[in-house]
C-alpha cells in the first residue's frame, strides 16, 4: 500500500513570512496527526483530526498555526506569521480507527522547515 | 498528561552486541506502548509495540517488555548489526488518546 505523502520535502522562509504543508493519509485512514520534532527530540503532536473533526488540539499555537482536514482524507498545515522556534520537521501520521484501542501510526517522510 | 522518560540518551555498542533501552511512564492508564526507529532525515519507522495486556513481545532480533507495576518498558535489540544504528523513540497512549514519545536514543552499532 501506498505510504502517508507529504510535500513539500524542504521550505526555507523568512521570519514573519507564511507556510502550509500538505498530507495525504494512507487510504482508509480515518484519523491524521500532524507532529512537530525539532532537532534532537521525540515528535510532539500539533492536532489529530478523526475524519474531518478535531479530537485533540490542545498543544496547537493557534495565534500562528491552523489546519484543516475538510473532506476527511488530505489535510494542510499551515504556519502565520513564522517565528525562529518554528524551526523543525513537520511530520504527517495517520492510523486505522478501529473501535475502542490504539492503531499503529504511519508516518510520512516530513516536512524540514527552516526559519531565517 | 503523560509524561515519558527515556534512557539512555545515547548508546554505542559493538556489533554483535545487545542493546537494552528503557523507557518509564507516568499514567498507570496508559496501555499502548509502541517502539519507533528513525534513521538520519528518514521518517520513524514503527518496529514493535505492545499493549498492556502482555508482559512481553518478541519479533526476530527485537524484543519488547512491559512492567505496568512499575510503570516501564523496555526494548532488548539482540545481535547488533550496524544497520541497527539509528535514534529510537519510545511512547505510550491510552484509549484514543494520542502518543506521548520520549526523547529517543541514538544507538550506535560499530562494526
Amino acid at each position: 500500500e501506498a505510504g502517508v505523502a507529504q510535500s513539500p520535502r524542504y521550505k526555507i522562509i523568512e521570519k514573519r513570512q507564511s507556510v502550509a504543508f500538505w498530507c495525504n493519509p494512507i487510504s482508509g485512514h480515518a484519523t491524521l496527526y500532524w507532529y512537530q520534532q525539532i532537532l534532537g527530540q521525540g515528535p510532539k503532536l500539533l492536532i489529530q483530526f478523526q475524519n474531518n473533526g478535531v479530537v485533540d488540539d490542545s498543544q496547537l499555537p493557534k495565534d500562528r498555526f491552523s489546519a484543516e482536514r475538510l473532506k476527511g482524507v488530505d489535510s494542510t498545515l499551515k504556519i502565520q506569521p513564522a517565528k525562529l522556534e518554528d524551526s523543525a520537521v513537520y511530520l504527517c501520521a495517520s492510523s486505522l480507527d478501529r473501535g475502542g484501542s490504539n492503531q499503529p501510526q504511519h508516518f510520512g517522510d516530513g516536512t524540514r522547515l527552516s526559519i531565517l | 498528561g503523560e509524561n515519558v522518560e527515556q534512557h539512555p540518551s545515547t548508546l554505542s555498542v559493538q556489533e554483535g552486541d545487545s542493546a537494552v533501552i528503557k523507557c518509564t511512564y507516568s499514567d498507570s492508564a496508559s496501555n499502548y506502548f509502541p517502539w519507533y526507529k528513525q534513521e538520519l532525515g528518514k521518517r520513524p519507522q514503527l518496529i514493535i509495540d505492545i499493549r498492556s495486556n502482555v508482559g512481553e513481545k518478541k519479533d526476530q532480533r527485537i524484543a519488547v517488555t512491559l512492567n505496568k507495576t512499575a510503570k516501564h518498558f523496555s526494548l532488548h535489540i539482540t545481535e547488533t548489526q550496524p544497520e541497527d544504528s539509528a535514534v529510537y523513540f519510545c511512547a505510550a497512549s491510552k484509549g484514543y488518546s494520542t502518543l506521548t514519545f520520549g526523547k529517543g536514543t541514538m544507538l550506535l552499532v560499530s562494526p
